[in-house]
């Protein structure tokens, strides 16, 4: 069936350093990744997403990268701060229509090293 | 910006009662809402998709008559827990998506569910 997958559960980045979370992805039929951030006892946080069609998305501070030959997705936070601190998820959504459910990775865990 | 809200956001009750979760969107209509669980340390789950003035889909291994999903407006889903065991204990949230393409899925800040 279909799985997102993540290569590392926790990542330790000094303040100031640069941080690469990795997702691997197995429906390689899947249009849609989002990444979401969630804090201690929040509900996920939207970061950015990017289509199919794109291989790489500039947000704030956030650059998401997809290759699709190697079914592999990756979050790039420029400049780590504290409260960049959470659970970081990639997710993969098969259709990018608003009623197509959404599954979620294993997640990782970044913390920030002062 | 869109906001979803989750009520109560966290409630503890013996076993064998039933729990209802109310999860509204605050500013925009969503035809589908997404109910997902949530256990420690783990990723979310999907447990069943919302349709505003339908029956709700449920994933593979979710009982249906266990946890009873209404959809009756474009604001406002419910997720009603019933017959809650030690078991059933879990985080949960639930998620929604403004109509039309683009749209990001938004997602409450979850019900923490403790059965005694």
């Amino acid at each position: 069936g279909e799985s997102v997958g993540l290569h590392l559960p926790t990542l330790s980045v000094q303040e100031g350093d640069n941080s690469i979370i990795n997702c691997a992805y197995s429906n390689s039929a899947s249009d849609y990744f989002i990444w979401y951030k969630q804090e201690s006892g929040k509900g996920p946080q939207f970061i950015i997403d990017i289509r199919s069609n794109m291989d790489k998305r500039q947000g704030q501070r956030v650059t998401v990268l997809l290759n699709k030959t190697v079914k592999h997705l990756s979050l790039q936070i420029a400049a780590t701060q504290p409260g960049d601190s959470a659970v970081y998820f990639c997710a993969e959504n098969g259709e990018y229509s608003s009623a197509s459910k959404i599954i979620f990775g294993s997640g990782t865990r970044l913390s920030i090293r002062p | 910006g869109a906001v979803v809200s989750q009520h109560p956001s966290r409630v503890i009750c013996k076993s064998g009662t039933s729990v209802k979760i109310e999860c509204r969107s605050l500013d925009f209509q969503a035809t589908t809402m997404f109910w997902y669980r949530q256990f420690p340390k783990q990723s979310l789950m999907l447990m069943a998709t919302s349709n505003e003035g339908s029956k709700a889909t449920y994933e593979q291994g979710v009982e249906k008559d266990k946890f009873l999903i209404n959809h009756a407006s474009l604001t406002l889903s419910t997720l009603t827990v019933t017959s809650a065991h030690p078991e059933d204990s879990s985080f949960y949230i639930c998620s929604a998506r403004g109509t039309g393409e683009g749209q990001p899925q938004h997602f409450g800040d979850g019900t923490r569910l403790s059965i005694l």
